[in-house]
């Protein structure tokens, strides 16, 4: 049973540039949740997508914009960058996400993430 | 909204235990995580409370007092590969997903 994949791992950018960054959940599961981690402020919230919808949102500017395809692959895009958007962006999948029953009790599984550095 | 304080590093002894404390103020809730992080790595799951008391899974034990709004962490005969950080996290009620996250506690073991 796959993990939860996500790509690139590393990537470096310019301030005014966008990018964008995938994950793939963990095979079946339908929830997508994306962290971006800094030093200075940990793990925050971006949002969550459960079968093509965003259910959740995190108190991010309007740059950062994310969706969800039928296959449950999300992508995450994140425009004109910033140099405070140099973090680890990580995409989980809810460990309870098992199709029909679904009962998410919030314990997540993560992937390795993707570095992004904004010069 | 939420809030979680947990101490920023913590240095303990290989062998010894260590108890790594996680305040929280919630506008609602339903239950507190650990993970554990290792240096370059994604945080893995260790441990979830929903109610009051110790949960305890080999080394690793979490206790929480939901009135009090705390919880900690218990690594027991500490070793070298536990060094990481680890961080607390609070689901809120109605929003499993939006589980909002300590800036975690960095433990270094030392011999």
């Amino acid at each position: 049973k796959a993990g939860v994949t996500q790509t690139p791992r590393y990537l470096i950018k310019t301030r005014g540039q966008q990018v964008t960054l995938s994950c793939s959940p963990i095979s079946g599961h339908r929830s997508v949740s994306w962290y971006q981690q800094t030093p200075g402020q940990g793990l925050q919230f971006l949002f969550e997508y459960f079968s093509e919808t965003q259910r959740n949102k995190g108190n991010f500017p309007g740059r950062f914009s994310g969706r969800q395809f039928s296959n449950s692959r999300s992508e995450m895009n994140v425009s004109t960058l910033e140099l405070g958007d140099s973090a680890l962006y990580l995409c989980a999948s809810p460990i309870g996400d098992r199709g029909p029953n679904f009962v998410n009790t919030g314990e997540l599984f993560f992937g390795e993430g993707s570095r992004l550095t904004v010069l | 909204g939420q809030n979680i304080d947990q101490p920023t590093e913590m240095t303990a002894t290989e062998g010894a235990i260590v108890q790594i404390n996680c305040t929280y103020q919630t506008s609602g809730f339903n239950g507190l995580f650990w993970y554990q992080q290792h240096a370059g790595e994604a945080p893995t799951f260790l441990s979830y409370n929903v109610l009051d008391g110790l949960e305890e899974k080999g080394r690793f034990s979490s206790f929480l007092s939901r009135s009090k709004g705390y919880s900690y962490l218990l690594l027991k005969e500490l070793q070298m590969k536990d060094s990481a950080s680890y961080l607390c996290a609070v689901s809120p009620s109605g929003g499993y997903q939006k589980v909002t996250f300590g800036i975690g506690t960095k433990l270094q073991v030392i011999p």
